[in-house]
């Protein structure tokens, strides 16, 4: 079945340090991969996505590259800020079958400090 | 403004009190979704709709029910609610062109 794992956190980074967060899957076939992350109190929003091997995703300074090779999808920034603070979800989601479901990894924790 | 309302943001009840939590969406997507997180974090799917009048059980066992008699409309049920049922609760849509779009989520204590 499908799986992600990321690294455990929390992690605990100074204002403008640089940020890598990684998450490794397993899928059968060509899943899209997403990072999506919750703020205090709130739901999840997407932050960024891929759909194809070689793929970048990129938002608000975030980036993760679709690596088939390594089956891998690190997130990275290189200049974290303290608004920054939030969990940080990798899933995948399988484009076989009609189900679309989403598998989470278990979230980082992600503590940025003055 | 939110396209996917998730009713009561907070909800503190007593062991054995039947509950429902509301979820609605404006955005006429067919598929929808409840995760239940835990506080370690793990989120985990427990229903899921892929239209009116289909629901389907998720990876995580759960003593709660769901209809969809609407499109926009997927309510989570409680018959009788305990403490191990405190969890925060998740709604989310998907469009396969937009992908997954989550509520607010509703934080969920049972004493």
């Amino acid at each position: 079945g499908n799986s992600v794992t990321q690294m455990e956190g929390p992690v605990t980074l100074s204002e403008e340090a640089f940020l890598t967060i990684n998450c490794t899957y397993t899928a059968t076939g060509y899943p899209s991969l997403f990072w999506y992350v919750q703020y205090p109190g709130e739901g999840l929003q997407l932050l960024l996505k891929a759909t194809k091997a070689d793929d970048k995703g990129s938002n608000k300074g975030f980036e993760a590259t679709y690596r088939k090779e390594t089956t891998s999808f690190h997130l990275e920034k290189g200049s974290v800020q303290v608004s920054d603070s939030a969990v940080y979800f990798c899933a995948l989601r399988s484009n076989t079958g009609t189900a679309s479901k989403l598998t989470f990894g278990t979230g980082t924790r992600l503590q940025v400090t003055l | 403004e939110a396209d996917i309302y998730q009713t009561p943001r907070y909800l503190v009840i007593g062991t054995g009190k039947k509950i429902t939590l509301e979820c609605s969406q404006t955005m006429g997507h067919d598929k929808m979704y409840w995760y239940q997180q835990d506080p370690g974090m793990e989120l985990h799917l427990i229903h899921y709709s892929y239209g009116v009048n289909s629901t389907e059980k998720g990876d995580l066992s759960s003593e709660s029910t769901v209809s969809r008699i609407r499109t926009e409309h997927f309510p989570l049920t409680l018959e009788s609610a305990r403490p191990s049922h405190t969890s925060q609760y998740l709604c989310a849509t998907n469009d396969r062109g937009h992908g997954y779009t989550f509520g607010s989520g509703t934080r969920l204590t049972v004493v």
